[in-house]
């Protein structure tokens, strides 16, 4: 089956604005979490979705939300942007397996901020 | 929270010879315990996991092994290739909430 797709790869942004990535996340799976990843701060938890419904947040401001429709796909989005927003942003499709649940990333989006 | 340490964060080896990554978390409720690799310009990829019931798990030239009572985990690698060079990230997860440690950016040498 297909695997974790992310659109667009490469996006380039300035200061202020805002910017929405996507993420369609393997067939069947239901839930989603997306990550921030930076060299110096590595992967940090952005938020997971379940279901169309926010089920954790990590601690970041405001200014990124995020949302999942009901054909699973998700959506964050980033407000005012700022130049440290500057990362990959990475999808996770996660299978939910009981009591443990594996997690399967897509290439990411390649955010940077002028 | 959890909190993932991982250690060294570079890594050279000669070709053929074993890589050894090591990892300690500080959530002894924690269950799962995946490893990612790497490589440039793509995303993480799941390599190998285990889980808090199991003690070691050997999959081809990758195994990893959980001492649950240490609160450590490690990933081995043997008879390492040029193509192993990628970055590897740990994980410990307790239900969704997974932490990562901050990387090993390994290098095999031909």
């Amino acid at each position: 089956k297909a695997g974790v797709t992310q659109t667009p790869r490469y996006l380039i942004k300035t200061r202020g604005q805002q910017v929405t990535l996507s993420c369609s996340p393997i067939s069947g799976h239901r839930s989603v979490s997306w990550y921030q990843q930076t060299p110096g701060q590595g992967l940090q938890f952005l938020f997971e979705y379940f279901s169309e419904t926010q089920r954790n947040k990590g601690n970041f401001p405001g200014r990124f939300s995020g949302r999942q429709f009901s054909n699973s796909r998700s959506e964050m989005n980033v407000s005012t942007l700022e130049l440290g927003d500057s990362a990959l942003y990475l999808c996770a499709s996660i299978e939910v397996a009981g009591y443990y649940n594996e997690q399967f990333f897509g290439p990411g989006t390649r955010l940077t901020v002028l | 929270g959890e909190n993932v340490e991982q250690h060294p964060s570079t890594l050279s080896v000669q070709e053929g010879d074993s890589a050894v990554i090591k990892c300690t978390y500080s959530d002894s409720a924690s269950n799962y315990f995946p490893w990612y690799k790497q490589e440039l310009g793509k995303g993480p990829q799941l390599i190998i996991d285990i889980r808090s019931n199991v003690g070691e798990k050997k999959d081809q030239r990758i195994a990893v092994t959980l001492n649950k009572t240490a609160k450590h985990f490690s990933l081995h690698i043997t008879e390492t290739q040029p193509e192993d060079s990628a970055v590897y990230f740990c994980a410990a997860s307790l239900n969704n909430d997974m932490r990562f440690g901050a990387g090993t950016r390994l290098t095999v040498k031909p």
